[in-house]
Parts: C-alpha cells; structure tokens; sequence
C-alpha cells in the first residue's frame, strides 16, 4: 500500500524558513517522480514543485521560484521542501504526492506564516 | 500566465449524468496537457481519479470517466450518487514541467 506521510508543518513568522519532509513506502521510491500541492484555507489546489527520479530535473510555479527548493533522498525514501522568506500567502495545507500525475497523495501539513 | 477554467458549480440529481469540464483560458486542451481530476470532500486530502485524459486510478468506480469534449478536457459521472458531492479538482501540463491546477468544481447531489 502506497503510503506518504508529510511532516515539518507550523507557525512561522514572516520571513522565516521551514523544512517539510515526506516519507514514502509501499512503492519503488526511487523510480518516481514526486511533487507538492499546496492548499490555502478555504481555497483551491496549487501545484508548487516537483522533482525528477534522480533529482536531476526540478520545476516550481513561479510565486515560490528562488524562495522554496525542492530535493529528495532516495536512501530514505524521503522528499523535501525547504522553504525560505516565507510570506503570509504561503500558508496553506502542504501536499506531498507521487508522480507527476499526482497518482496518490499524503493527508497533509499545515504551515501558518503569521506574526 | 496560464489560466485553467472549470465551473464554479455544478448540480446533479441521484442518478443523473453529469459533465464538469476543465478548460484554457486561450487555447483548446488536448491530450498532450495529460489532464488529471481529483475528488476532495471537506478536511480530506485529494483523490486521484483519473489521469493521462482518461486512465482511472486504481479503485476508482468506472461511472467516472474521462476524455477531451470539444477543445476541453471533461470528467463524467453517471448515476451519480450522494457522496460524489465533493469538490472536483483538475490539473494540466502545461511544458517544462509545469502544471497547473483549475479552480475547482463544487459539485453537490440533490
């Protein structure tokens, strides 16, 4: 069973960073593609970032480009986001999920940027 | 910027058929923008329902379908039921690894 579970969410103030993490198991991790959705209250789905196999390709939309980096390690089944000069409209329920395609999805962490 | 358009809302009676659609701003969706559709009810995370246009996910019911209408990607459940009201959600690739999600359809059964 495919599983993920996302971890590292919180209050941050503006400016500050935060790392997400996501673990990954029931599926050959290092064979797939991974991405992150993000969710602000009450609003609709943002696709934010997503990662090659390998690492080797990463791709973000364009509100996050030079702010949040995307990495994996494939040792641990784990993918991250590393999220610097947070803002108040980053807060949102962060998603990580498999593939490209957005195959199967993680239940979730909450990132709050507030003061 | 990309812009990616489904309705607002939709309504459909226990039963009936019904067609969300998930459009560009300028331009028409093919199969080349590998549309994908999600189902999400309140607090949920999403579910993946279909992808690459018109792959169901595993364990998906086959009353949900997809497939390219006209020059817009569409999901279609027939005989729908009281818990398909949810939230529907679609995706589009839109190059150099960029997607791009539609607003979102609120979907409710009555």
């Amino acid at each position: 069973e495919v599983q993920l579970v996302e971890s590292g969410g919180g209050l941050v103030q503006p400016g500050g960073s935060l790392r997400l993490s996501c673990a990954a198991s029931g599926f050959t991790f290092s064979n797939s593609w991974m991405s992150w959705v993000r969710q602000a209250p009450g609003k609709g789905l943002e696709w934010v970032a997503n990662i090659k196999e390998d690492g080797s390709d990463k791709n973000y939309v364009d509100s996050v480009k030079g702010r949040f980096t995307i990495s994996r390690d494939n040792a641990k089944n784990s993918l991250y986001l590393q999220m610097n000069s947070l803002r108040a409209e980053d807060t949102a329920v962060y998603y990580c999920a498999r593939a490209q395609q957005l195959l199967y999805w993680g239940q979730g962490t909450l990132v709050t940027v507030s003061s | 910027q990309t812009v990616v358009t489904q309705e607002p809302s939709f309504s459909v009676s226990p039963g009936g058929t019904v067609t969300l659609t998930c459009g560009l701003g300028s331009g028409s969706v093919s199969t080349s923008y590998s549309p994908c559709w999600y189902q999400q009810t309140p607090g949920q995370a999403p579910r993946t329902l279909i992808y690459s246009t018109n792959t169901r996910s595993s364990g998906v019911p086959d009353r949900f379908s997809g497939s390219i209408l006209g020059n817009k990607a569409a999901l279609t459940i027939t005989g729908a039921q009281a818990d398909d009201e949810s939230d529907y959600y679609c995706v589009l690739y839109i190059g150099s690894g960029i997607w791009v999600f539609g607003g979102g359809t609120k979907l409710t059964v009555l």
